[in-house]
């Protein structure tokens, strides 16, 4: 399978608590975006990197939430302390940088439950 | 600023009918818009989209949609619906400029095809 591949795909954890989850893109796509989905909405951007660099963060994304692409490959998003008001789904997805016009493709997601 | 509304939370349509999902945009530039299906548990899956040219797009599974321009409509269409296509479906849309790209998505709606 060649698709964006995310890594958990549910985590449950407890107030307070790290949690990290993963992502790889698709291969060759050196721009990759993580967006947030809660019950009843659109997915919403967070951040967005161009191979390792992070060139973009929404104001969603607050000083708990930390994202890093070390090699420009895959991409890692951690939330510290996690609050009750995380738990969504986590998406990420992948695209080309020299092809603006190009469809952005998405992972499967990582369902996060704080309790 | 830009937008994208789904007027309509949930569509019944009964199997064999033909089908459409409703999507209205609000952006400050030319748009690129696109189609996204979101079966359970799953990631969104790419169905189609409009960057230039006919204003009548075919996307996958017998998906197809209108770009109006005067109505700043991109309305997801389907001749005849089949119960396989239930799932929840988003618009969203992208003006390409410098920066991240990103999509902006509407709430989604709910499309239940009846057997």
């Amino acid at each position: 399978d060649t698709g964006v591949s995310q890594d958990p795909r549910h985590k449950i954890t407890k107030r307070g608590q790290n949690v990290t989850f993963r992502c790889d893109p698709i291969s060759e796509h050196n721009r990759l975006y993580w967006y947030r989905q809660t019950l009843g909405q659109g997915p919403e951007f967070l951040t967005y990197f161009q191979n390792e660099a992070q060139l973009e963060k929404s104001r969603l994304l607050s000083d708990r939430f930390s994202a890093e692409r070390p090699k420009g490959s895959f991409s890692t998003l951690e939330i510290q302390r996690t609050e009750q008001g995380d738990s969504a789904m986590y998406l990420c997805a992948s695209t080309h940088k020299d092809r603006p016009k190009e469809t952005q493709y998405f992972g499967p997601g990582t369902r996060l439950l704080v309790l | 600023a830009q937008s994208v509304a789904q007027p309509e939370d949930q569509v019944n349509v009964a199997e064999g009918n033909p089908l459409t999902v409703k999507c209205t945009y609000s952006v400050s530039g030319n748009p690129y818009l696109f189609w996204y299906v979101q079966y359970p548990n799953r990631g969104l899956q790419f169905l189609l989209k409009y960057i230039t040219g006919d204003n009548l797009v075919k996307g996958s599974y017998g998906f197809e949609a209108e770009f109006n321009k005067s109505q700043t409509s991109f309305h997801l269409k389907k001749p005849s619906a089949l119960v396989s296509d239930s799932a929840l479906y988003f618009c969203a849309v992208r003006v390409y400029q410098t920066g991240a790209n990103n999509l902006f998505f509407g709430t989604g709606t709910r499309l239940t095809v009846i057997p």
